[in-house]
């Protein structure tokens, strides 16, 4: 069955600092895997995705993720953090980019000054 | 419209009572999904439309859970007789017959009291 495994349910870290967050899934077949940020108050907000080519992957905000199908992982980075990058984010797998998503349970992220 | 938008925003009903969540997609977009996010949870499938059929219907947690969508766009989540546990935060996501991925809603935080 699919699933998306996020072991880190909260990380803090000091603003600059760098950042990773966990993500390993279960997938039969090549996923289509994806990260999502979720803002207090706000909807979900696509960061980045993968569906094939290059493992590493550029989004939105300055955040990177690359896709290490030996590890089954699809780990989120970034190199220095800002407090506006408190948030929860979420990371999702799916069949194709149409299909349905299985999402993971979310790491909440804390930025200190 | 300009992003996908979903009403009410907030809902209380009293454990017994019947709801109905609406959501409307982006213009054009053929696929539409529901998604719940109880406290402490991931987001969780609820059901998949592709024009106005559910392909995927998988994830209703019981018969007092249904969906409809008309026209290709407008969807309605219809809960009936809601019990607590029904409360949680109601997302809708849509996406383009092209491609590219989901966009969501701000979701509609149902309380059942």
């Amino acid at each position: 069955a699919q699933s998306v495994t996020q072991p880190d349910i909260h990380i803090t870290v000091s603003e600059g600092a760098s950042l990773e967050l966990r993500c390993n899934y279960s997938y039969g077949a090549t996923p289509y895997l994806f990260w999502y940020v979720q803002s207090p108050g706000q909807g979900l907000q696509l960061l980045l995705k993968y569906f094939s080519g290059d493992t590493l992957v550029q989004g939105i905000k300055g955040f990177e993720a690359e896709f290490k199908r030996s590890q089954s992982s699809f780990n989120l980075r970034k190199p220095s953090v800002h407090w506006s990058d408190a948030a929860e984010y979420f990371c999702a797998v799916g069949a194709s980019n149409t299909d349905k998503l299985i999402f993971g349970t979310g790491t909440r992220l804390q930025v200190f000054p | 419209g300009a992003g996908v938008s979903q009403s009410p925003s907030n809902k209380v009903t009293e454990k017994g009572k019947d709801v109905e969540l609406r959501c409307d997609p982006i213009s054009g977009h053929t696929a539409l999904y529901w998604y719940r996010q109880s406290l402490g949870q991931g987001l969780e499938f609820l059901i998949y439309f592709q024009g106005n059929s559910a392909p995927d219907k998988s994830g209703l947690p019981s018969d007092r859970f249904s969906a409809e969508r008309t026209g290709g766009s407008v969807s309605t989540l219809t809960i009936q007789r809601t019990q607590q546990e029904d409360s949680a935060v109601y997302l809708c996501a849509s996406s383009s017959p092209k491609g590219g991925s989901a966009f969501f809603g701000q979701g509609t935080r149902l309380t059942v009291v």
